[in-house]
């Protein structure tokens, strides 16, 4: 059973890098061809998609929403990927959610951390 | 790729047959899921490829479509269906989802 575990500061002030981690479990990040996303949730936006890391290759992809403000990266020794969010501000607080999608045209993100509260204060 | 999903609020009874609608503003083919969220956890994957059920979903759950147009089916409600419903793209970069349709008691 693959199992999803996001970390990091749960608090943060404005124009901080927000740093979040997504643990691995259950297999092996790079054993396979899968996407690593990161999404957020918040009641103003709803769901939002911020982007992904593709695990064979480390290639990324993000959206565009957030004008060159993140970078999500992979750690294959450590079977972990993370997110880097600079310049935050009170708009970037959310839930984080990490997810898996294997990386087969139509499939969906079939496995989702449990969430970690982020607020940033001013 | 922009989502719309319809109604954003429905009241339902259980054995109620109750259908949800997400439409797509650009042609997404069938790279459309539906989750499930209940309040407290992370989103639950339902349906992929626009129709196809992820294993271990009660197959009351249906979903169809293709294109533009998409829905989500419960054929007859159940208490631990009550909850909120999206749908996401994954045809075209940035995936997007839809805003949501939260199913509650009538």
């Amino acid at each position: 059973q693959v199992h999803l575990k996001e970390s990091g500061p749960g608090l943060l002030k404005a124009a901080e890098t927000l740093s979040l981690t997504c643990a691995v479990s259950g297999d092996s990040i790079s054993g396979g061809s899968y996407y690593w996303s990161w999404i957020r949730q918040s009641s103003e936006k709803g769901l939002e998609w911020i982007g992904r890391v593709y695990s064979l290759t480390g290639s990324v992809n993000y959206n565009p929403s957030f004008q060159g403000r993140v970078t999500i990266s992979v750690d294959t020794s450590k079977s972990q990927f993370s997110l880097k969010m600079t310049s935050v501000t009170a708009a970037d607080t959310a839930v984080y959610y990490c997810a898996r999608r294997k990386a087969v045209p139509g499939l969906g993100l079939d496995y989702w951390g449990q969430g970690i509260r982020v607020s940033v204060s001013s | 790729i922009q989502l719309s999903q319809s109604p954003s609020f429905l009241s339902a009874s259980v054995g109620d047959r109750v259908t949800i609608t997400c439409r797509a503003s650009e042609d997404t083919e069938t790279h459309l899921a539906w989750y499930q969220q209940i309040p407290g956890q992370a989103p639950k994957l339902l349906v992929y490829r626009a129709s196809t059920l992820q294993s271990g979903v009660p197959s009351r759950f249906s979903g169809g479509g293709s294109g533009t147009e998409f829905s989500l089916t419960i054929s007859s409600l159940q208490p631990e269906d009550f909850a909120t419903y999206y749908c996401l793209q994954m045809s075209i970069y940035p995936w997007t989802f839809g805003q949501g349709t939260k199913v509650d008691v009538k």
